[in-house]
């Protein structure tokens, strides 16, 4: 079946340190990636996306690449800062059935928290 | 636009009573989803309507959840009757029919049952 799997949180860092969120995933046929942040007491919102293999998503100094090969979608950014202290969630669409309705599957998300 | 609008946004409630969550999601926009997030389960997916109709309702967890979607700009969420395992971060989400399957979402309610 479809399923993704992201690392385990909380991870705590210095600003300007080097993120990388781990998400790997399962699925049949060509699903899109994606990553959402949920920032506190908010809801969730697109952070960045890929719809096939070898594409690059990014925003907001926010990088992940379709790697179908070892398939994965790590987060990456440089350079962290304090207000990207939020909840990252990895997600998976596929279609669900001929009339072309997809459906997402989501991560357990990983907390990130950025200290100055 | 105003987003998707979610009320109330904080409900606290007593084991047995009907509970009833609503969304209105962005206009235009003709898929609807019903999320409900936990720190043991995380994200999961109740239920999602296109064109206003019922598409996938396999995550509702039990017959005590009903959602309905009247029409195009508004939707409920109900819980009838309410237990303290129901406690949880309702959202909702909407997006448009090939835009990428991107989702957005209210700020959700927060659902206390004691």
């Amino acid at each position: 079946g479809n399923s993704v799997t992201q690392m385990e949180g909380p991870v705590t860092l210095s600003e300007e340190a080097f993120l990388t969120i781990n998400c790997t995933y399962t699925a049949t046929g060509y699903p899109s990636l994606f990553w959402y942040v949920q920032y506190p007491g908010e809801g969730l919102q697109l952070l960045l996306k890929a719809t096939k293999a070898d594409d690059k998503g990014s925003n907001k100094g926010f990088e992940a690449t379709y790697r179908k090969e070892t398939t994965s979608f790590h987060l990456e950014k440089g350079s962290v800062q304090v207000s990207d202290s939020a909840v990252y969630f990895c997600a998976l669409s596929f279609t669900i059935n001929a009339g072309n309705n997809r459906k997402l599957i989501w991560g357990l998300g990983t907390s990130l928290a950025v200290n100055p | 636009d105003a987003g998707v609008i979610q009320s109330p946004r904080h409900e606290v409630t007593e084991m047995g009573q009907e509970v009833t969550l609503r969304c209105k999601p962005i206009s235009g926009h003709d898929y609807l989803f019903w999320y409900r997030q936990t720190m043991m389960r995380g994200l999961e997916l109740l239920i999602y309507f296109n064109n206003n109709v019922p598409i996938d309702d396999s995550g509702m967890p039990e017959d005590r959840f009903s959602a309905k979607m009247p029409n195009a700009s508004f939707s409920t969420l109900k819980i009838q009757p309410s237990e303290p395992r129901d406690s949880a971060v309702y959202f909702c989400a909407s997006r448009l029919a090939g835009s990428s399957y991107e989702q957005y979402f209210g700020p959700g309610t927060r659902l206390t049952v004691t």
